[in-house]
């Protein structure tokens, strides 16, 4: 099945900068890619996708890039804020399971 | 987003004691899936159903058991509390296909 690996777990950035999030995954057939946000004590929301026909897309100040060949995809994040503050999942579609595989989880922390 | 509704939002129960979590969606989805969130873990698949008379056991399915008895309902049941099912429990939907997940807003169970 599908392996969806997410680093770094924990990335703490000041307020401005750059913040930057990755993930590989092992299924070449996989075809969908969202990262969601979960705020403390809240319920994960979809922030952004990618399509596997796709390379980048961007909306505001995030942006995820793929990389098919390397099967690995990543989240970045420009000036960031302190509301930016979250834990951030990847995850992978897998046409052959039907569902997504989520990575671990990045806890993403801006400091003032 | 009400769209995903669970309940009960928190739930203290003890051991030993059978427990029923349940999820409704307004959002016309054939596919739900029921997680579990423990620190540091990241969501886990328990159950999950493609449609009303297909649900299949994901990678922690031990000591749960499921009911989806209508397209917008499907119930996660603990047959026999034990503490560590202590967790946060969250319910997502999904189109059929390779689309992202929508997300209850979660029950926080404590087992005692």
């Amino acid at each position: 099945g599908e392996n969806v690996e997410q680093h770094p777990s924990t990335l703490s950035v000041q307020e401005g900068d750059s913040a930057v999030i990755k993930c590989t995954y092992s299924d070449s057939a996989s075809n969908y890619f969202p990262w969601y946000k979960q705020e403390l004590g809240k319920r994960p929301q979809l922030i952004i996708d990618i399509r596997s026909n796709v390379g980048e897309k961007k909306d505001q100040r995030i942006a995820v890039t793929l990389n098919k060949t390397a099967k690995h995809f990543s989240l970045h994040i420009t000036e960031t804020q302190p509301e930016d503050s979250a834990v951030y999942f990847c995850a992978a579609f897998s046409g052959s399971a039907r569902q997504l595989t989520f990575g671990s989880g990045t806890q993403l922390t801006v400091l003032p | 987003d009400a769209d995903v509704t669970q309940t009960p939002r928190n739930r203290i129960t003890k051991t030993g004691k059978r427990i029923m979590l349940e999820c409704s969606q307004t959002k016309g989805h054939d596919r739900m899936y029921w997680y579990r969130q423990d620190p540091g873990l990241g969501l886990r698949l328990i159950y999950y159903s493609f449609d009303v008379k297909d649900i299949n056991k994901g990678e922690i399915s031990d000591g749960y058991s499921v009911s989806r008895q209508a397209q917008a309902k499907f119930s996660l049941s603990l047959e026999s509390a034990i503490p560590n099912q202590t967790a946060l429990y969250f319910c997502a939907t999904s189109e059929k296909g390779d689309y992202g997940y929508t997300f209850g807003s979660g029950t926080r169970l404590t087992v005692v």
